[in-house]
């Protein structure tokens, strides 16, 4: 079974340019949740989406992020207009339909964005 | 709100020594906690969980958590490290605080580094 997929693996864009992450979950995970670690912090939570609604985005830092999960498949997180303070790792991880709080997630290996 | 404490950003250890790293949590209704360990260029992966069954909980690759109710505590450990076991190490709680269910609160994370 294939894990959680994210692309790119690395990006590096100018101040102002726009970036769009995506994910894929494992196929059949109805749970897909974006987190981010800025250097030097914690892993912080962004948002959920359970199939394609959009369950708690109160981690979203402000209206330049916009996620979404069309089909309730992959899912895309896109960056307009980047910030110098958007540069992090961004991981996205599933898990499935079921017990949310207890279930295990299932992390992707991260984009690394670099704005400069 | 919740939050967790790990203490020190970096934890150095013989090979065959005892490794301990410590995690404190902070919740207002009763946690869920989990370990989780990410290798160079990897994702995520769960070590293991607290879901309020056992209290000692036993994971992968030899490592076991205590869960410490009277000292909001749920340190990992392993009885001999391996030089395998050089990663970065995430101490992670989520409760459900009946809004709905909110993504992980992570530490700041723990490098484990295996001296020879």
């Amino acid at each position: 079974e294939a894990g959680v997929t994210q692309f790119p693996s690395h990006s590096v864009i100018e101040k102002g340019q726009t970036v769009t992450l995506r994910c894929d979950p494992i196929s059949g995970h109805d749970n897909l949740y974006w987190y981010r670690r800025v250097m030097g912090k914690e892993i912080k939570f962004l948002l959920h989406f359970v199939k394609e609604s959009k369950q708690d985005e109160s981690g979203m830092p402000n209206n330049r992020f916009l996620a979404e999960r069309t089909g309730g498949t992959y899912s895309t997180l896109k960056v307009q207009p980047a910030e110098l303070e958007d540069s992090g790792v961004y991981f996205c991880a599933s898990s499935p339909a079921g017990h949310i709080i207890t279930d295990t997630q299932y992390f992707g290996p991260g984009t690394r964005l670099t704005v400069l | 709100a919740q939050s967790v404490t790990q203490l020190g950003s970096h934890v150095s250890v013989s090979e065959g020594a005892l490794v301990l790293l410590r995690c404190n949590y902070s919740s207002s209704v009763p946690p869920y906690l989990f370990w989780y360990v990410q290798y160079p260029n990897q994702g995520l992966q769960l070590l293991l969980k607290y879901t309020s069954a056992a209290t000692l909980v036993k994971g992968i690759n030899g490592f076991e958590a205590e869960f410490k109710k009277s000292e909001t505590s749920f340190h990992l450990t392993k009885p001999s490290a391996h030089m395998s076991d050089a990663a970065e190490y995430f101490c992670a709680v989520r409760s459900y605080s009946g809004g709905g269910a909110d993504g992980l609160t992570f530490g700041k994370g723990t490098h484990l580094i295996i001296q020879p």
